[in-house]
């Protein structure tokens, strides 16, 4: 069945330095989302990707879709205390409507 | 934006007992609910799908009658957890989709925290 991997699993950073983790599929997805969960939270939506070889900005973060739309990335320039926390991508297969698939997601701590 | 809450927040229960989570979309109808479990320091696993008015579609490897699901109507959605044992104990997450609109963004309950002791 449908997998989606993703690394790193943690990432330790010095605050101001820049964060990246990625996604990859097993499969062709329809599109891509990200979520971001606080430690003891639920996860919060981040963004959709749907285009291949899209790109997406929010402020100091930066979400990318691959062209063959089976990989994906979430970087964060100059990184603050306040983006602790694990970040999930999260695939839907090739029908618009097939669930989610959640990849194991990276832990992010950010030392002051 | 669209709200999804879940009751209890959290719960302790001992072993043997049946608990019944509830999911409510708040400002949305929801034609489509997810479970998910999360284990500490552990990603979501889907358990079941479930779209209003018909029975849910479990994922493998869990078990249809130990996790009852309910989705009677489009802005509830119940998860009962029979006769639960300590290895139930997880963190519980619905979602629920808002299927009128694009891109069928998937929005996420605050969770319910079960321990079984």
């Amino acid at each position: 069945g449908q997998q989606v991997m993703q690394i790193p699993q943690y990432q330790h950073v010095q605050e101001g330095e820049d964060f990246t983790t990625y996604c990859n599929s097993s499969t062709t997805l329809s599109n891509i989302q990200w979520y971001k969960q606080r430690p003891g939270g639920h996860p919060v939506f981040l963004i959709q990707l749907v285009k291949s070889g899209e790109v997406k900005k929010q402020k100091r973060l930066t979400f990318q879709f691959g062209e063959a739309k089976k990989n994906s990335s979430l970087h964060i320039t100059a990184t603050q205390t306040t983006d602790v926390g694990t970040y999930f991508c999260a695939g839907r297969g090739s029908s618009n409507t097939g669930k989610l698939i959640f990849g194991q997601g990276t832990t992010l701590q950010v030392k002051p | 934006g669209a709200v999804v809450s879940q009751h209890p927040s959290w719960v302790i229960c001992k072993s043997g007992t049946s608990v019944k989570i509830e999911c409510r979309s708040l400002d949305f109808q929801a034609t489509t609910m997810f479970w998910y479990r999360q284990f500490p320091k552990q990603s979501l696993m889907l358990m079941a799908t479930s779209n209003e008015g018909s029975k849910a579609t479990y994922e493998q490897g869990v078990e249809k009658d130990k996790f009852l699901i309910n989705h009677a109507s489009l802005t509830l959605s119940t998860l009962t957890v029979t006769s639960a044992h300590p290895e139930d104990s997880s963190f519980y997450i619905c979602s629920a989709r808002d299927g009128t609109h694009s891109p069928y963004e998937q929005y996420f309950g605050p969770g319910t925290r079960l321990t079984v002791t």
